[in-house]
């Protein structure tokens, strides 16, 4: 049972407009989320976080956004920038429970972003 | 620049033949990880170690061994490669046994055939 979904395989957008890429999750007992960017042939970076007593979190472009009763977040991007077309994974974690069998950082299947000038 | 190396980049193996995939680090970091990438799936965890000597199952760990002998080094070993072992394989390490700030490799691209 997939414990971190990402619905969206792909989202196009036009350059200066706001992307937003949508995750959610099962897991009530996780606490702290992450996304990560993926450029083709090179691995993940880590991109933004956020805490669960958090419901927002900034920086620079990138803004986070965590509703916990829903189970969701959304990663904001704005403006969106031909730079940042890339493959994009929300992850999550128990970090009680991290290192265990039950601890471990999950991911999405990831979102393809294209951004069009 | 410091970070994670893996080698090689490409791979094409024959079902039932082994091999075993190099994972390096340069920042003293203490622990390391395996992903796998499918397409589809995300990244999937193989096997992670916290700390040198130590090492534990993720969740696909069938088929595969690690090691953990020194701190900068985290090798894979495919036992007896299979076609569903066909994946994109990533490396990771971080400060310590944490979800923060995980410094990633550039993956291995392996095909068995």
């Amino acid at each position: 049972d997939q414990q971190v979904k990402q619905n969206s395989p792909s989202l196009s957008v036009q350059e200066g407009r706001i992307s937003i890429l949508n995750c959610d999750y099962t897991n009530s007992m996780f606490d702290y989320f992450l996304w990560y960017k993926k450029y083709p042939a090179e691995g993940p970076t880590f991109l933004i976080s956020i805490s669960s007593i958090k419901d927002k979190n900034e920086d620079g472009r990138f803004t986070v956004f965590l509703n916990k009763s829903a189970k969701h977040l959304s990663l904001h991007i704005v403006p969106s920038q031909p730079g940042d077309s890339a493959v994009y994974f929300c992850a999550a974690s128990d970090t009680m429970n991290y290192g265990g069998s039950q601890g471990n950082l999950i991911f999405g299947k990831g979102t393809k972003l294209s951004v069009k000038p | 620049n410091a970070g994670v190396t893996q080698t090689p980049k490409f791979q094409v193996l024959k079902t039932g033949q082994s091999m075993t995939l190099q994972c390096a680090q340069d920042m003293n970091h203490n622990s390391m990880y395996w992903y796998r990438q499918d397409p589809g799936m995300g990244l999937r965890l193989i096997y992670y170690s916290a700390s040198e000597g130590t090492t534990d199952k993720g969740e696909v760990p069938n088929g595969y061994n690690v090691s953990r002998s020194t701190t900068e080094d985290f090798p894979l070993r495919l036992l007896s490669a299979a076609p569903s072992q066909t994946s994109v394989y990533f490396c990771a390490s971080s400060e310590r046994l944490t979800v923060y700030g995980y410094t990633f490799g550039s993956g291995t691209r392996l095909t068995v055939v």
